[in-house]
């Protein structure tokens, strides 16, 4: 699977728009990127995942970039209770396992 | 629905003992299943997963090991614990639909102290 690179940590005001890039440069054509969030001491909660196109759904929306290089997870009115590691996570289809990198701490600020 | 059970919430051990821990899933058939540990401050390490019954594929050489004796259930074993084996322990599954990607879904972990 696919590595990913993401910036270790971000502030965000509380109400704005949380936008949290990722860069998965050497993605193969059937591999999928996923994103999810860990609130401290807590499991891991899946968020939203795409291929190709935008992704939208209650929680956040997918930007996937044309060339499929990177992608960016938008929490469009950020609250006090998004402030978690988010991880960027590509998977291939047939693949078996979830590989996390070290994710992005986002703090909400009020 | 399908829910993940993990227990106990945390555990603090003594060097040297052996350690169980268990996982387990309703709801679901078949489901693909993980360990993961988290050191301090760090990410997620994929220890183990497993596709069916007795299958068991680590991914990091270690004094871990699994075992899956019942289709929805995972367990995690050490027979000598190590100071090193201290972390925030994670067990997690996923749907197997043949060349479909599905989410996996995290149980609320085990914190793991050896002292």
């Amino acid at each position: 699977d696919a590595k990913t690179t993401q910036p270790p940590s971000m502030d965000c005001a509380e109400g704005r728009a949380a936008n949290l890039p990722c860069n998965h440069s050497t993605i193969s054509g059937n591999e999928y990127v996923y994103w999810y969030r860990q609130i401290h001491s807590q499991g891991p909660q899946y968020i939203i995942h795409g291929l190709k196109n935008n992704e939208t759904n209650e929680m956040a929306s997918l930007i996937i970039t044309e060339d499929r290089k990177s992608s960016t997870l938008i929490l469009p009115h950020a609250t006090l209770r998004d402030t978690a590691v988010y991880y960027c996570i590509v998977r291939s289809p047939t693949g078996n396992q979830f590989y996390f990198g070290t994710g992005t701490s986002l703090t909400v600020i009020p | 629905s399908q829910t993940i059970h993990q227990w106990p919430a945390t555990l603090v051990q003594p060097v040297g003992s052996p350690l169980s821990l268990e996982c387990t899933v309703e709801g679901t058939s078949n489901p693909n299943l993980y360990w993961y540990r988290q050191a301090a401050g760090r990410g997620l390490q994929l220890l183990f997963y497993s596709v069916g019954i007795g299958q068991i594929s680590s991914e990091v050489p270690q004094n871990l090991s699994a075992s899956r004796p019942q289709d929805r259930q995972f367990i995690l074993s050490s027979k000598k614990l190590l100071l090193s084996d201290s972390g925030f322990y994670l067990c997690a599954w996923s749907a197997w639909t043949p060349g479909m990607n599905t989410e996996a879904f995290f149980g609320q972990g085990t914190r793991l102290t050896v002292v």
